[in-house]
């Protein structure tokens, strides 16, 4: 099956500074990928869909301009957090779907600490 | 609005109990259910996952979940839990609207006491 690496899996940065995760497809050529977001004790909510060769699309509610998503390959995807502050800490996961009739590949997610 | 609602935020079990963990959801059309779980430090892995077929669906790990349509409902059970069961389980639910995305539930942190 699919294996998917997101790095890196901790990170702690200062507020006002930008923070890149990658994600990576690694068994197979990804057109979408998913980032998810969990704060505490919530669900994982979809934050956008990136799309291999062009924009983003962007949830509801979910600023474009601070968390820019660049979609560059079939196997990469990554997630900028720009100007992060504190509430912008909680735990990120990026997906590769299967498809309607099977499950997603999620990478090990990354665990943001702004401070 | 389509949802998705675990009920148990933390169970903590001894070995060799049983567990069973609720998963309700909100639509009344066609749905795929998964259960995924997350051991601490490693990424979300699928347990099992319903798409038509026997209501009883068994996955890995000793793990069966039951589809009850009327209830809106997917609980996980396993009948005789393990210390290495310790983790985090997420139910999901594939919506068939036409948008390609997985709805979660808040997740149900496992912890299997020795």
């Amino acid at each position: 099956g699919a294996v998917v690496s997101q790095h890196p899996s901790r990170v702690i940065c200062k507020s006002g500074t930008s923070v890149k995760i990658e994600c990576r497809s690694l068994d197979f050529q990804a057109t979408t990928m998913f980032w998810y977001r969990q704060f505490p004790k919530q669900s994982l909510m979809l934050m956008a869909t990136s799309n291999e060769g062009s924009k983003a699309t962007y949830e509801q509610g979910v600023e474009k301009d601070k968390f820019l998503i660049n979609h560059a390959s079939l196997t990469l995807s990554t997630l900028t957090v720009t100007s992060a502050h504190p509430e912008d800490s909680s735990f990120y996961i990026c997906s590769v779907p299967g498809g309607r009739r099977t499950e997603a590949f999620f990478g090990q997610g990354t665990r943001l600490t702004v401070v | 609005a389509q949802s998705v609602s675990q009920h148990n935020h933390h169970v903590i079990l001894s070995e060799a109990a049983s567990l069973e963990l609720g998963c309700n959801y909100s639509y009344g059309g066609t749905v795929n259910l998964f259960w995924y779980v997350q051991y601490p430090g490693q990424h979300l892995q699928l347990l099992l996952k319903y798409f038509s077929g026997d209501p009883l669906v068994k996955g890995i790990k000793g793990f069966e979940a039951e589809f009850i349509k009327s209830k809106f409902s997917f609980n996980l059970r396993k009948p005789s839990v393990q210390w290495s069961d310790t983790a985090e389980y997420f139910c999901a639910v594939y919506f068939q609207t036409g948008a390609n995305n997985l709805f979660f539930g808040t997740g149900t942190r496992l912890t299997v006491i020795p």
